[in-house]
């Protein structure tokens, strides 16, 4: 168990509506990552959330958005969803921010969309 | 740009025998490099990182790696695997920006057949 926690693990949707994932990083964890793993794309990295400030971003679709709240739990966002968005989304985190941290995973959250 | 390539899509071991699982890097500075296990379903667990120092890295479950700078090779091996060793790995690089992103090879499922 990695101690990150993700919920739901499944979500069914259809194209054209709004999701949100969930994600609660490890205890004493201040960075919070997400990433999409697809068949065609592998993964890709798309958002970096550091003490509830964006750190980085990477290829992030402007339909979906993050945040990382007080608590530092983190949602990630995704609106007017496309066939292509069914992937398999990761959270990882991490003590901090630096290169040599290792990332730990939660176990995903995996997005069909009918 | 920072890049990793896995240059097989899958590698076959009976159980006993030592295996490699093969991962080159680009990077432009120095390298910050990791390997990943997924099973099915689940999430990526961290196996083992190189950040400096000596160039056999010893990792989770009886993995180990070898850093080769000369031949920008980080290779993931085991002396004897197990048939539970069988699963998707992945070699990732630390992005060289001031950001804790990886960026992931495409995998290599490893079969290990008893």
């Amino acid at each position: 168990d990695s101690g990150v926690t993700q919920t739901p693990k499944h979500l069914i949707t259809a194209t054209g509506q709004r999701v949100t994932l969930r994600c609660s990083p490890r205890s004493g964890d201040l960075s919070v990552y997400w990433y999409q793993q697809s068949l065609d794309q592998g993964l890709q990295f798309l958002i970096q959330y550091y003490n509830g400030e964006e750190r980085a971003k990477g290829n992030i679709l402007e339909r979906f958005s993050a945040q990382q709240f007080p608590d530092l739990h983190s949602e990630l966002n995704l609106s007017s969803l496309e066939l292509g968005d069914s992937a398999l989304y990761f959270c990882a985190s991490s003590k901090g921010a630096s290169r040599n941290q290792p990332q730990h995973f939660g176990d995903g959250t995996r997005l069909s969309i009918l | 740009a920072q890049s990793v390539a896995q240059p097989e899509d899958q590698v076959n071991v009976a159980e006993g025998n030592p295996l490699t699982v093969k991962c080159t890097y680009s990077v432009s500075g120095n390298p910050y490099l990791f390997w990943y296990v997924q099973y099915p379903n689940r999430g990526l667990q961290f196996l083992l990182k190189y950040i400096t120092g000596d160039n056999l890295v010893k990792g989770s479950y009886g993995f180990e790696a070898e850093f080769n700078k000369s031949q920008t090779s980080f290779h993931l091996k085991k002396p004897s695997a197990l048939v539970s060793d069988s699963a998707l790995y992945f070699c990732a690089v630390r992005d060289d920006g001031n950001t804790g992103k990886l960026i992931f090879g495409q995998g290599t499922t490893l079969q290990v057949k008893p």
